[in-house]
């Protein structure tokens, strides 16, 4: 079945350092690849996604690539800020099943000031 | 995102007890899903309901687990005879009816701890 692989954390940054959060995905088909974000005390909710391959998806400063080849979906920033501390969900679903999304398991983000 | 409504935040039970998990969804929105998080795993899909109808329950565990979405009132995650397996954080997710791909809206989750 799907599945989707985070990397490991917590990850801890100082502000303005670069940001790579590794998402790799196994799917059958073209499936629509989503990254989530969950803020203290809140639901998580959608930061970007992409529908097609080398699609790139970007918000808020942060970006992920559509890649077939190498099914991932890795986020980046370049310059992280202290209120990018969250939680980080990486997602797919597959086609024509928008609302069923498989996660990743998330990863923890702190950022220092 | 404080438009998805869920409660108890928290909830304890012994084994055996039930336990009913409210989402209340967005303004507007006629669409609720649930899913669960396992510790260490990721969110799983459980079920998918629009207004007094079911829509795919093909992740739902096939015993002791039920969900609803009445006409009126929030959706209920009904557990019945909890085991410690069942222990885990339960996400209600809403959308309007015209789903824009993945984007649904999440609340913060109702964490259900099973003594």
């Amino acid at each position: 079945g799907d599945s989707v692989t985070q990397m490991e954390g917590p990850v801890t940054l100082s502000e303005e350092a670069f940001l790579t959060i590794n998402c790799t995905y196994t799917a059958t088909g073209y499936p629509s690849l989503f990254w989530y974000v969950q803020y203290p005390g809140e639901g998580l909710q959608l930061l970007l996604k992409a529908t097609k391959a080398d699609d790139k998806g970007s918000n808020k400063g942060f970006e992920a690539t559509y890649r077939k080849e190498t099914t991932s979906f890795h986020l980046e920033k370049g310059s992280v800020q202290v209120s990018d501390s969250a939680v980080y969900f990486c997602a797919l679903s597959p086609p024509g099943a928008n609302s069923k999304l498989t996660f990743g398991k998330g990863i923890t983000l702190s950022v220092r000031p | 995102n404080a438009g998805v409504m869920q409660n108890p935040r928290h909830l304890v039970r012994r084994r055996g007890q039930e336990a009913r998990l409210r989402c209340s969804p967005m303004k507007g929105h006629s669409h609720v899903y649930w899913y669960r998080q396992l510790p260490e795993e990721g969110l799983k899909f459980m079920v998918y309901l629009q207004k007094e109808n079911i829509i795919d329950e093909s992740g739902m565990p096939k015993e002791r687990f039920s969900a609803e979405f009445p006409k009126e009132g929030p959706s209920i995650l009904r557990i019945q005879q909890v085991v410690r397996g069942d222990s885990a954080a339960y996400f209600c997710a809403s959308s309007p009816p015209w789903v824009v791909a993945g984007e649904l809206f999440f609340g913060e989750g109702s964490r259900l701890t099973v003594l």
